[in-house]
């Protein structure tokens, strides 16, 4: 069955810390992985896009990798504030239309 | 405010009655999708339209379920006959283009509490 997973528990670090994100998938061939952030009671927010054929993509303090052989991505936030706290989503983009299909996040807490 | 609009924000409805929701998607996007939330999930694609076509439907969509987008403009998702099952958190986003790597804009969200 299709699915796409990510780390269930909470991630709590340390401000100033780099948060590390894993997304893994089983059964899709994405051309794109996007992720977004989501606050709570808050639509999700765009955040960075990837194609299956770019390794990394940097945006600012953000970096995503995507690996279509281990059928995963990474999403690190480098010098992380308490202002990122908040839930991260990846999305695959699969089929006609673009509509994304998302894994069930992962809450991310900075602390000071 | 030029991003996605959702309305009502919160709607709270007894078993059994019907339910509207309406989306102002951004004016020059042409794809416009729902999304379902519940709590702890991420969202889950429920339907999308492009202009005023809607190209397809997830299995998630029962035949309560009824979305339009007359004009290729606003849209509206209706739930008929709501069950507590119903609950959740209904998203809107919009895009632009027909190619695949453009992102999504979503709304705010129109949370649906069924008593």
């Amino acid at each position: 069955s299709q699915k796409i997973e990510q780390n269930s528990e909470a991630l709590n670090i340390q401000e100033g810390k780099t948060a590390t994100l894993t997304c893994n998938y089983t059964n899709y061939s994405p051309a794109y992985l996007q992720w977004y952030r989501q606050d709570p009671g808050r639509g999700p927010v765009f955040l960075l896009l990837i194609r299956e054929n770019e390794k990394e993509k940097r945006k600012e303090r953000l970096k995503v990798t995507f690996d279509t052989t281990l059928k995963q991505s990474l999403f690190h936030i480098t010098a992380s504030q308490p202002a990122d706290s908040a839930t991260y989503l990846c999305a695959l983009t699969t089929g006609g239309g673009n509509k994304l299909t998302f894994g069930t996040g992962t809450q991310l807490k900075v602390e000071l | 405010d030029t991003g996605v609009s959702q309305d009502p924000r919160h709607k709270i409805t007894k078993r059994g009655q019907n339910v509207t929701f309406r989306c102002d998607p951004i004016s020059e996007h042409n794809r416009l999708y729902w999304y379902r939330q519940t709590l702890g999930q991420g969202p889950e694609f429920l339907t999308y339209f492009q202009n005023e076509a809607q190209l397809e439907k997830s299995r998630l969509l029962s035949d309560r379920f009824s979305a339009e987008r007359p004009k290729g403009s606003f849209s509206t998702l209706e739930i008929q006959r709501t069950e507590q099952g119903d609950s959740a958190m209904y998203l809107c986003a919009s895009s632009l283009g027909h190619k695949m790597n453009t992102e999504a804009f979503f709304g705010q969200g129109t949370r649906l509490t069924v008593v």
